[in-house]
């Protein structure tokens, strides 16, 4: 069936320096996009959204970028800090159903 | 405030047993969840509860996963006749309202390892 996917399962970056998670999705009809960190011992928590209806979408030191021509999303990190280790997930969700179909996750490492 | 809260956090189960798994999500949610993690994967969405009314389990794996949420708060996920395969992390979720770009937030999950 279609499904969410990541292109690199572990991430490697310096402390300050920006990240980029990328995430390829097949599934069309899908309308609406999250991301989620989860870290050791904890379930997911939500970090931004997206509509399809966006090309992007700003918060606290993240951006999302939509590509719905390639059927791409990434998550951009400006300025990593450790605390930003984690495993990032993308996830989405098809016709305003709430079920969420979640990505395998990429590992993000912060180097000190 | 309190969050998603799941008990209990860890479980061992010997192959054959059953186990309950609960999930008291943040009070006032309309909307709850169960995902299944098996480890190294992202969770996989088991069924969809709002209020007491079970409107999606097309994701519980077979009929020896049973789930409930008789008044339409905590919610107790039951397993039975465990499996070795039935080893994972089990998620709960909750959202505010029926709507499918309402925010859900997790509990920590409920880690399941049969033997």
């Amino acid at each position: 069936g279609e499904s969410v996917g990541l292109h690199l399962p572990t991430l490697s970056v310096q402390e300050g320096d920006n990240s980029i998670i990328n995430c390829a999705y097949s599934n069309s009809a899908s309308d609406y996009f999250i991301w989620y960190k989860q870290e050791s011992g904890k379930g997911p928590q939500f970090i931004i959204d997206i509509r399809s209806n966006m090309d992007k979408r700003q918060g606290q030191r993240v951006t999302v970028l939509l590509n719905k021509t390639v059927k791409h999303l990434s998550l951009q990190i400006a300025a990593t800090q450790p605390g930003d280790s984690a495993v990032y997930f993308c996830a989405e969700r098809t016709g305003g159903y709430q079920k969420v179909t979640f990505g395998t996750g990429t590992k993000l490492q912060v180097i000190p | 405030g309190a969050g998603v809260s799941q008990s209990p956090r860890y479980k061992v189960a010997k192959r054959g047993q059953d186990v309950a798994l609960r999930c008291d999500p943040i009070s006032g949610h309309v909307s709850l969840f169960w995902y299944q993690q098996a480890l190294g994967q992202g969770p996989e969405f088991l069924t969809y509860f709002q209020n007491e009314a079970q409107l999606d389990k097309s994701g519980l794996p077979s009929d020896r996963f049973f789930a409930e949420r008789p008044e339409g708060s905590v919610s107790t996920l039951k397993i039975q006749r465990t499996q070795q395969e039935d080893s994972a992390v089990y998620l709960c979720a909750s959202s505010p309202g029926r709507w499918g770009t309402d925010t859900q937030y997790f509990g920590p999950g409920t880690r399941l390892t049969v033997l």
